[in-house]
């Protein structure tokens, strides 16, 4: 399997701009995970999916983050209008069964907001 | 609300000393907790999961040990080797959801 795919690996934008994170997980996984990296913050839930339905999304700072799943495949982090707070980096993760399996992470969006 | 804590924030050891890094969490209602590996410019890496009803698992050189009464997990690793070298962080599910420590920094010298 080839794990859980992100993209972009790295996004740098101006504050204002609406910035795109994309994710695929792994195929048979019913969960998806979004999670933000940051030195002050360690690694925050953002929001979680289960069958591509939003079931825990109280991590999302605020409404300028959204975050949709439209299929089993994919999903989107979508942030408007950008901030420089906002720069961090973004993981994306997926489970086949979170009780009892292991997460898995993708290798994380590098977020700049200049 | 859960927290979780890690000690050492960083550690520095000769190669093939045995270590220990440790965890705390403040409310025992967990499905289950978890030890990751973090490289560099890298995701996390699923070392070893506890479920709440284990109270151990060990991988090739890794031991884990859950206490939920007690609200801590030990990471106790073999023989330390250079490979080993990056941020270790732990993980508490309260439910279906994650909540990580801050992570331990090891640094296995030659």
């Amino acid at each position: 399997d080839a794990g859980v795919i992100q993209s972009p690996r790295h996004e740098v934008t101006e504050m204002g701009q609406e910035v795109t994170l994309r994710c695929k997980p792994i195929s048979g996984h019913d969960y998806l995970f979004w999670y933000r990296q940051t030195m002050m913050r360690g690694l925050e839930l953002l929001i979680y999916f289960n069958n591509n339905v939003p079931i825990d999304d109280s991590g999302m700072p605020e409404d300028r983050f959204s975050a949709k799943m439209p299929n089993a495949s994919f999903s989107t982090l979508k942030i408007q209008p950008s901030e420089p707070r906002d720069s961090a980096v973004y993981f994306c993760a997926s489970s086949s069964r979170p009780e009892g399996q292991p997460q898995h992470f993708g290798d994380g969006t590098r977020l700049s907001i200049l | 609300k859960q927290e979780v804590t890690q000690i050492p924030a960083a550690l520095s050891v000769p190669e093939g000393e045995n270590l220990v890094l440790n965890c705390s969490f403040t409310d025992s209602a967990i499905y289950n907790l978890q030890w990751f590996r973090q490289d560099p410019g890298k995701g996390l890496t699923s070392l070893l999961l506890i479920q709440s009803s284990q109270r151990e698992q060990t991988s090739g050189r890794l031991n884990a040990s859950l206490d939920k009464s007690s609200g801590r997990s030990t990471l106790y690793i073999a023989a330390s080797q250079p490979g080993d070298s990056a941020t270790y962080l732990c993980a508490v599910s309260p439910s279906n959801d994650m909540r990580f420590g801050a992570g331990t920094r090891l640094t296995v010298k030659p």
